[in-house]
């Protein structure tokens, strides 16, 4: 059973408008949060991230929001560029305890058309 | 400063036949881990190893094994492939006590069982 979710497989935003990506996690325990993003042919590289004791953390024009009452996140793109176009993938851990394991999501394609 | 570097880049083995991936990085990271990557599924955590001579299963371990002989090296051995093993997979390293959770990813290796 996944314990983080990415429901949307695809978004689709213009460029220079703002892209939301949105992930739902279900274990409770979770107390960090990643963002990374992944172009074809390469690895995934680290975006973002966000620890449980805040609700916002920006990094230039990338910014995760956590609402723990919910188990929700979200990271928002502003603006967007095509050179955003990618897979993001949405992951968390427990920290300590499981030495830093991390849960994915499946993903999301991102498309930022001119 | 290579970071994580992965051999091969692609593989095609035939049912039966055995191989093993190669994981290096320079990063001095005690923290190694090995995932797969299939389309609409995320990254799975495969095995993992805390240290030098430890490994640990992970989510999906059967039809694999790994070994981390020397720190800056983890390898992932298949001793008869199958076709569900046909994937893409990652190796990903990461130090312990930086307070972040983020791991380093290498390239990819994409292999396919015919």
């Amino acid at each position: 059973d996944q314990q983080v979710k990415q429901n949307s497989p695809s978004l689709s935003v213009q460029e220079g408008r703002i892209s939301i990506l949105n992930c739902d996690y279900t274990n409770s325990m979770f107390d960090y949060f990643l963002w990374y993003k992944k172009y074809p042919a390469e690895g995934p590289t680290f975006l973002i991230s966000i620890s449980s004791i805040k609700d916002k953390n920006e990094d230039g024009r990338f910014t995760v929001f956590l609402n723990k009452s919910a188990k929700h996140l979200s990271l928002h793109i502003v603006p967007s560029q095509p050179g955003d176009s990618a897979v993001y993938f949405c992951a968390a851990s427990e920290g300590g305890s499981t030495l830093g394991r991390l849960y994915f999501g499946r993903g999301t394609q991102l498309t930022v058309w001119p | 400063n290579a970071g994580v570097t992965q051999t091969p880049k692609f593989r095609v083995l035939k049912t039966g036949q055995s191989m093993t991936l190669l994981c290096a990085q320079d990063m001095n990271h005690e923290y190694m881990y090995w995932y797969r990557q299939d389309p609409g599924m995320g990254l799975r955590l495969i095995h993992y190893s805390v240290g030098e001579g430890t490994t640990a299963k992970g989510e999906v371990p059967d039809g694999y094994n790994v070994s981390r002989l020397k720190k800056q090296n983890f390898l992932l051995g298949l001793e008869s492939a199958a076709p569900s093993q046909t994937s893409v997979y990652f190796c990903a390293s990461r130090q312990p006590g930086q307070g972040a959770y983020e791991q380093y990813f290498g390239p990819g290796t994409r292999l396919t069982v015919t």
